[in-house]
């Protein structure tokens, strides 16, 4: 059964630019979470959808970040514009339906912000 | 302010040692606790989690101890293995707050095997 995937890997852009970046779920995972590690800080919450519903939206840094899951199946975290500290890891996530189910991690996405 | 700590940064250990990572956290309202596991350039992997009803879970090498009235929990893995080696984070969630799934993350302990 195929992980969690993520689109692109690695991504460095300049200031003012825009990043769109991508997470497949595994299959049949209803709940879908983005997050972000920011060089030696802790991996911070963004946001959870429930199938194509954002489920809570606490996390989202400003409304440079636009979270997307049409049709409830992958999912696009768009920054735009970019600004330099903006830099970190995206990590997408995905779990069953239920309150013990654990979340399957992705690679992640490395976001350079020159 | 850190809801989750993970106050050792990294910690070392001999092949066939005990390790124990530590992690506290100040959010009375958590009750289910994770370990995950990372290595680097992937994303961080499940290892084991406690409910706050119980105060042990053990999965084969790995043990997790909760202490409520600490607000402490810590991941026993014996024998260590080098393959062990990696970043451990400690997370935590608020499993009463409806649909709240997220997890709060301390910042994760390097930990590092010698053979």
């Amino acid at each position: 059964e195929a992980g969690v995937t993520q689109f692109p890997s690695h991504s460095v852009i300049e200031k003012g630019q825009t990043v769109t970046l991508r997470c497949d779920p595994i299959s049949g995972h209803d709940n879908l979470y983005w997050y972000r590690r920011v060089m030696g800080k802790e991996i911070k919450f963004l946001l959870h959808f429930v199938k194509e519903s954002k489920q809570d939206e606490s996390g989202m840094p400003n409304n440079r970040f636009l979270a997307e899951r049409t049709g409830g199946t992958y999912s696009t975290l768009k920054v735009q514009p970019a600004e330099l500290e903006d830099s970190g890891v995206y990590f997408c996530a995905s779990s069953l339906i239920g309150q013990y189910n654990e979340q399957f991690f992705g690679p992640g996405t490395r976001l350079t912000v020159l | 302010d850190q809801q989750v700590k993970q106050n050792s940064p990294s910690l070392s250990v001999q092949e066939g040692r005990i390790s124990i990572l530590n992690c506290d956290y100040t959010n009375s309202m958590f009750d289910y606790f994770l370990w995950y596991k990372k290595y680097p350039a992937e994303g961080p992997t499940f290892l084991i989690s406690i409910s706050s009803i119980k105060d042990k879970n053990e999965d084969g090498r790995f043990t997790v101890f909760l202490n409520k009235s600490a607000k402490h929990l810590s991941l026993h893995i014996v024998p260590s293995q080098p393959g062990d080696s990696a970043v451990y984070f400690c997370a935590a969630r608020a499993l009463n707050a409806g649909n709240n799934r997220k997890l709060i993350w301390g910042l994760g302990t390097s930990l590092a095997v010698n053979p």
